[in-house]
């Protein structure tokens, strides 16, 4: 199995900022890499799909970026709504295994 | 619009069995995996199960094989989750997830549903 190391596991952050959330897996997935949000009490949302396409209605602000075992998300400049758990998930093989979590606040 | 209604969740005594329910509407079913995803309180996500289109193929974690089994119903739109031995650890809310769809993501998911096991 697949093994997902997310970091960091949380971090607080000013509105306006620059945030990047790192994530590494055990073996190469190529860009089968994908991004969620969750709110607290709410079902993950899909951010962020192939490592690097934007899904649909989701802001210009995030970004993502890497291939093979190292990837990362970006808030480029951070707004309020961005309070919440962000979760990055292989999907090279089964079991489609997901990372730790960030849990983002806002200052 | 895609939505995605789960139903079934409730107390079960370790041992016990539940049959968690998933109702879609909003896209063409029958094109699309299928999945059920958990979080416990607290925790992370885990990917259970996962169901072709046609039923054809499924994927299971390691920790509920042999115990729970994911199936669906394309004439009623309909996915299902039969949980049986269940233990405490599986005390979770069980989220109802359309795919693997486009890069094997999981696009849209339903409000969730808790199941909690406990004596």
């Amino acid at each position: 199995d697949i093994q997902m190391t997310q970091s960091p596991s949380s971090l607080s952050a000013s509105v306006g900022d620059r945030v990047t959330i790192t994530c590494r897996t055990s073996q190469s997935i190529s860009s089968y890499l994908n991004w969620y949000q969750q709110k607290p009490g709410k079902a993950p949302k899909l951010l962020i799909y192939a490592a690097s396409s934007l899904q649909g209605g989701v802001p210009s602000r995030f970004s993502g970026s890497g291939s093979g075992t190292d990837f990362t998300l970006t808030i480029s400049s951070l707004q309020p709504e961005d309070s919440a758990t962000y979760y990055c998930q292989q999907s090279n093989s089964t079991p489609y295994s997901f990372g730790q979590g960030t849990k983002l606040e806002i200052k | 619009e895609v939505q995605l209604v789960e139903s079934g969740g409730g107390l079960v005594q370790p041992g016990g069995s539940l049959r968690l329910s998933c109702a879609a509407s909003g896209f063409t079913f029958g094109s699309y995996w299928m999945s059920w995803v958990r979080q416990a309180p607290g925790k992370g996500l885990e990917c259970v199960a996962n169901i072709k289109q046609d039923g054809s193929e499924e994927y299971y974690v390691d920790s509920v094989k042999g115990r729970f089994t994911i199936s669906r119903d394309n004439a009623k739109n309909s996915l299902y989750l039969q949980m049986n031995s269940l233990r405490a650890e599986d005390t979770a809310v069980y989220y109802c997830a359309r795919g693997p769809a486009r890069a094997n993501a999981f696009d849209f998911w339903g409000q969730g549903t808790m199941v909690s096991v406990s004596s």
